[in-house]
């Protein structure tokens, strides 16, 4: 176990809809990563968060945006829903000063959109 | 920009056999770190092993090791007496050694081991 966790497990929208998914890190881990992954595909970068600061993105747009809190929880949302939308959604966060490989996956929410 | 491939989409094994899977990576980074993980029917991806790019010597985690070789930018996983909790997708990964801590990965191999 990695001490993270995500909510919810699974979850099924319509198309134009608009999600919220949720990260709960362990605390002291200030760094959190959110990764999409499509199925039969490795994870793909969206975004990561430092101190409720946006630290970097992936090649995605705008629709997709996150936020971090003070209690070591994140979100990242979806707008305007489209049908490729559909993956497994992973964060990963990192302790305070870590070296780049301590990165700690939660079990992912799978998103699909109808 | 980095890229990882892994051009092995399925393995099988039997289980107690040795089986090694294959990862390649384009960078032009010098300081960098590869790793491998693990992602069970569970999803929760599991880190097996990582690799530190200006150490020669391969790592190794017990029945798990790595031979790196940084002039061809190969990195393959060789899994030793096989169980069958090794069944699962393995992903290889890339990160560089400054800047986000974003990770690369490959699209995976599905490893099936047979009793």
């Amino acid at each position: 176990e990695t001490g993270v966790t995500q909510s919810p497990t699974h979850l099924i929208k319509t198309r134009g809809q608009q999600v919220t998914l949720r990260c709960s890190s362990q605390s002291g881990h200030n760094t959190v990563s959110w990764y999409q992954q499509a199925l039969g595909q490795g994870p793909q970068f969206i975004f990561q968060y430092y101190r409720e600061e946006e630290n970097g993105r992936g090649n995605f747009p705008p629709r997709f945006s996150g936020l971090q809190f003070p209690n070591y929880s994140s979100e990242l949302n979806v707008n305007a829903l489209e049908l490729d939308d559909s993956a497994l959604y992973l964060c990963a966060s990192s302790p305070t000063g870590a070296t780049p490989y301590e990165q700690y996956f939660g079990p992912g929410t799978r998103l699909t959109v109808t | 920009a980095q890229t990882v491939t892994q051009s092995q989409p399925e393995m099988s094994v039997q289980e107690a056999e040795t089986v090694t899977l294959s990862c390649t990576y384009d960078t032009s980074e010098n300081n960098y770190y590869l790793f491998w993980y693990k992602q069970p029917p569970s999803r929760q991806m599991i880190l097996v092993i990582r690799q530190e790019a200006y150490k020669q010597q391969n790592a190794t985690e017990n029945r798990f090791s790595v031979n790196f070789q940084k002039a061809a930018k190969s990195f393959s996983l060789k899994i030793s007496d096989s169980q069958l909790g090794d069944t699962a997708m393995y992903f290889c990964a890339f990160i560089p050694n400054f800047g986000n801590e974003k990770l690369t990965f490959g699209t995976g191999t599905r490893l099936t081991i047979i009793p």
